[in-house]
């Protein structure tokens, strides 16, 4: 059984650039969640994606976005990077929503300058 | 909306000694469930220990078991027989269905 992958690992941007982060769900699972953790900070909900439609959102303006695909991978895109965007992303899947154990992957740690 | 309040920011514990980690939240949700979340150092997260609220028995995880107070929405975890592998960051969550609140955390070491 495969678990969450994402990718890239570690990745240097420039404020005002767009990124796009990747996860690959653990096998079966058909939700997939993303957070933002700041340094010294717990995760903070961005939205969780439930077969392929977005279904929960936290605090986060639109320039956050995000796709789920038929295999319930998922994408999280930020457009205009402020310096403030600096932090580890995490994804999670889970075989339903947030009040199911969810699987971290092991996060992307994400640096705007 | 919902909070997710942890006060103690470290805490230190002996190595087979028990230790109680304390959580506070706050929901308008009827529906809810709440979790303890371990982080050790470079490593992922991992699910310790989950209520459903509308169950009043206290989960238990093998070492680990949580003190559920709906009324005083309070949901401390205590680890018992304290390990070197159980230093990491704890994090207290509560969610409902959609989404996922968690607290800033508790940093927990293990000593001899």
């Amino acid at each position: 059984e495969t678990g969450v992958t994402q990718s890239p690992t570690h990745l240097i941007k420039t404020r005002g650039q767009q990124v796009t982060l990747r996860c690959s769900s653990q096998s079966g699972h058909n939700t997939v969640s993303w957070y933002q953790q700041a340094l010294g900070q717990g995760p903070q909900f961005i939205f969780q994606y439930y077969r392929e439609e977005e279904n929960g959102r936290g605090n986060f303006p639109p320039r956050f976005s995000g796709l789920q695909f038929p295999n319930y991978s998922s994408e999280l895109n930020v457009n205009a990077l402020e310096l403030d965007d600096s932090a580890l992303y995490l994804c999670a899947s889970s075989l339903g929503g947030a009040s199911y154990e969810q699987y971290f992957g092991p996060g992307t740690r994400l640096t705007v300058t | 909306a919902q909070t997710v309040t942890q006060s103690q920011p470290e805490m230190s514990v002996q190595e087979a000694e028990t230790v109680t980690l304390s959580c506070t939240y706050d929901t308008s949700e009827s529906n809810y469930y709440l979790f303890w979340y371990k982080q050790p150092p470079s490593r992922q997260m991992i699910l310790v220990i989950r209520q459903e609220a509308y169950k009043q028995q206290n989960a238990t995880e093998n070492r680990f078991s949580v003190n559920f107070q709906k009324a005083a929405k309070s949901f401390s975890l205590k680890i018992s027989d304290s390990q070197l592998g159980d230093t990491a960051m704890y994090f207290c969550a509560c969610g409902t269905a959609s989404k996922l609140t968690f607290g800033t955390g508790t940093r927990l070491q293990v000593t001899l």
